[in-house]
């Protein structure tokens, strides 16, 4: 089965960019790689999805590594606000989304 | 602005007193989502309508049943709640289930079972 893997957490300098690692080592070459972040007793919302290129949005970008077995989710610039649960997800061709544990993205100010 | 909405946002219940907890959406999304996430843990995926189409996950325990009356709202019912079924319970939507579609959820329901 596809299987995504993250680190439990992580801690980040106000301002400076993060870089959220994920192995995504058994997706098919047609599943796409998401990245949601969950706020404390919120719902999960949407940062991010690419398939083979890298990809930028006024949130963040998302580079994919060329073999696709890994990506990186890359804040620029990190704030308080930016403090979450952030999940890497495959979502495959059979309509399912392999969610990762999560990576629990501390700030300090 | 074009959301889902989930209520209660908070549930209390007692052991094996039936709870419905409801999503509805402004998006006009095909597919709804219903998903249990325990504390520290990735949402599961207990169930999806795509339009009037029922999707069961296989390891979804029967206690847990859905309707979806209209394409607005969704319904999420627990027929006999057990302690282990204390959870946030989300729901999301998305335009269709091809891979690169997004989710928007909502802000969950946290049910609790005493």
């Amino acid at each position: 089965d596809a299987k995504t893997t993250q680190p439990n957490s992580m801690e980040s300098n106000e301002e400076e960019p993060v870089h959220l690692p994920c192995n995504h080592s058994t997706i098919s070459g047609t599943d796409y790689i998401h990245w949601y972040r969950q706020l404390p007793s919120q719902g999960p919302e949407y940062v991010i999805h690419g398939l083979t290129s890298n990809v930028n949005n006024r949130m963040a970008s998302l580079a994919i590594a060329e073999d696709r077995k890994s990506s990186t989710l890359i804040l620029h610039r990190a704030t308080l606000r930016d403090a979450a649960v952030y999940y890497c997800i495959g979502a495959d061709s059979n309509y399912q989304l392999i969610w990762g544990a999560g990576t629990k993205l501390i700030i300090k100010p | 602005d074009a959301m889902v909405i989930q209520n209660p946002r908070y549930q209390v219940t007692q052991f094996g007193k039936p709870v419905t907890l409801s999503c509805s959406q402004t998006l006009n999304h095909n597919v709804m989502y219903w998903y249990q996430q325990k504390s520290s843990q990735a949402p599961k995926l207990l169930f999806h309508y795509y339009d009037k189409d029922f999707n069961n996950e296989a390891d979804t325990p029967d206690n847990f049943q859905s309707r979806r009356p209209n394409t607005s709202f969704c319904f999420l019912d627990i027929r006999s709640p057990g302690l282990g079924d204390a959870a946030m319970y989300l729901c999301a939507t998305s335009w269709t289930r091809a891979g690169a579609n997004v989710l928007t959820f909502g802000a969950g329901s946290r049910l609790t079972v005493l």
